[in-house]
């Protein structure tokens, strides 16, 4: 059984441009959950999808944006980068999107903006 | 609205000692609360997860957890601390809203283990 991978590993970006990250869920699993993880903070509630379709999203702009495709994998796009959004993005996947269900969690993106 | 406080963000512990990492939650409804351990330039690893069945929690490596409704208390313990669990454990509470979930995590504890 394969678990939740990311990629790519690091990523530098400068102001004003944009980022896709990508991910592929656990076997089986249809729910995709983004958290973005600021240094020294838990993380944090971007958006999830479930059967290709946003079904809630947290505190976030719009130019943080996502996409989950037939295989449940899933990208997140960050438009327009701020100094702000670097940080750590995980993603997790989940079988069903109910709270309770165990996320699995990959280890993460690392974004640096200059 | 659902949240978890961990109180400590530093915990520092002997090799061999008991370890107690604290966390209260809130919550209206019978919560469904995790705790995750994060180590350095790693994402996030479940631990355990109460989910009602029963009040004390075992997880892996050792830590348990016992819910404590009359406290609204969910603490983390090991009996011995090994220098491996030196990391950043989070407490987390999963909650359902509109037609999805998501886990909020409280602002974590780094565990240091004194030799």
């Amino acid at each position: 059984e394969t678990g939740v991978t990311q990629s790519p590993t690091h990523l530098i970006k400068t102001r004003g441009q944009q980022v896709t990250l990508r991910c592929s869920s656990q076997s089986g699993h249809n729910t995709v959950s983004w958290y973005q993880q600021a240094l020294g903070q838990g993380p944090q509630f971007i958006f999830q999808y479930y059967r290709e379709e946003e079904n809630g999203r947290g505190n976030f702009p719009p130019r943080f944006s996502g996409l989950q495709f037939p295989n449940y994998s899933s990208e997140l796009n960050v438009n327009a980068l701020e100094l702000d959004d670097s940080a750590l993005y995980l993603c997790a996947s989940s079988s069903g999107g109910l709270a309770g269900n165990e996320q699995f969690f990959g280890p993460g993106t690392r974004l640096t903006v200059l | 609205a659902q949240s978890v406080t961990q109180l400590g963000s530093h915990v520092s512990v002997s090799e061999g000692a008991l370890v107690l990492l604290r966390c209260n939650y809130s919550s209206s409804v019978p919560p469904y609360l995790f705790w995750y351990v994060q180590y350095p330039n790693q994402g996030l690893q479940l631990l355990l997860k109460y989910t009602s069945a029963a009040t004390l929690v075992k997880g892996i490596n050792g830590f348990e957890a016992e819910f404590k409704k009359s406290e609204t208390s969910f603490h983390l313990t090991k009996p011995s601390a090994h220098m491996s669990d030196a990391a950043e454990y989070f407490c987390a509470v999963s909650v359902s809203f509109s037609s999805a979930s998501k886990i909020i995590f409280g602002s974590g504890t780094r565990l240091s283990i004194r030799p």
